[in-house]
């Protein structure tokens, strides 16, 4: 059975903290993604990571960072937590190429930054 | 900003009634892929299309792929309170293999 966890499902952190949120795939995908979901956006994609050490921005990078030092390990970082970074965080990951390469998501983080 | 939108964002039907969501991107895509998420779970795959025109059913659910490779629609045919869920449409662009650009998805309440 395929998984995708993430370290905690509901995180409250102050301002200006520095927050880590983890997420281990055990499918051995090249593959992995940061979003972040609020009502009316969607599911914003934040940074993306296709292999060990290697990332992309996405479209709301600003204020995050990440680190892939491991292949199913995918961490994102929030520098200085601010209040308008309180969202659900979702991490998913995905095989590379071919056909029907589903993303797998985790349960998902609830941080609030007071 | 997000380049991938969806409408309607929430829709309200009478179970039996059909429900359709419209997904339109700003540009090409090599692929689009359909997930549902239901009240405080995670998305879940339920399809990917390719091909320009494409269009592939999942019993009561039909998917359509635009000629043009930039919009998509779901239509779900006599809706049922299983059918409760934000159903999210994500696209890879063409040249950015592998980066799932996610829509801003629909929410459907279904009324017993």
């Amino acid at each position: 059975d395929v998984k995708v966890t993430q370290s905690s499902r509901y995180l409250v952190k102050r301002t200006g903290e520095k927050v880590f949120l983890e997420c281990v795939q055990d499918m051995d995908h090249e593959n992995m993604f940061w979003y972040r979901q609020d009502p009316g956006l969607g599911l914003r994609l934040i940074y993306f990571s296709y292999d060990v050490k290697m990332k992309e921005k996405g479209d709301i990078p600003e204020g995050y960072s990440v680190s892939r030092e491991k292949k199913e390990r995918f961490s994102l970082i929030l520098e200085s937590a601010s209040t308008n970074q309180t969202s659900m965080y979702l991490c998913a990951s995905r095989r590379q190429g071919g056909w029907n390469t589903e993303a797998f998501f985790g349960q998902g983080t609830r941080l609030t930054v007071v | 900003g997000q380049q991938v939108m969806q409408i309607p964002q929430y829709q309200h039907v009478q179970e039996g009634e059909d429900f359709t969501t419209y997904c339109n991107s700003s540009t090409t895509l090599s692929n689009i892929q359909w997930y549902k998420q239901r009240p405080g779970g995670h998305p879940v795959f339920l399809i990917q299309l390719v091909k320009s025109g494409e269009v592939k059913k999942q019993k009561r659910l039909t998917f359509q792929f635009g000629e043009a490779k930039k919009n998509s629609s779901l239509h779900i045919t006599a809706t049922q309170t299983t059918d409760v869920g934000t159903y999210f449409c994500a696209g890879e662009r063409g040249g950015a293999t592998n980066k799932l650009i996610f829509g801003t998805g629909t929410l459907l309440a279904v009324q017993p």
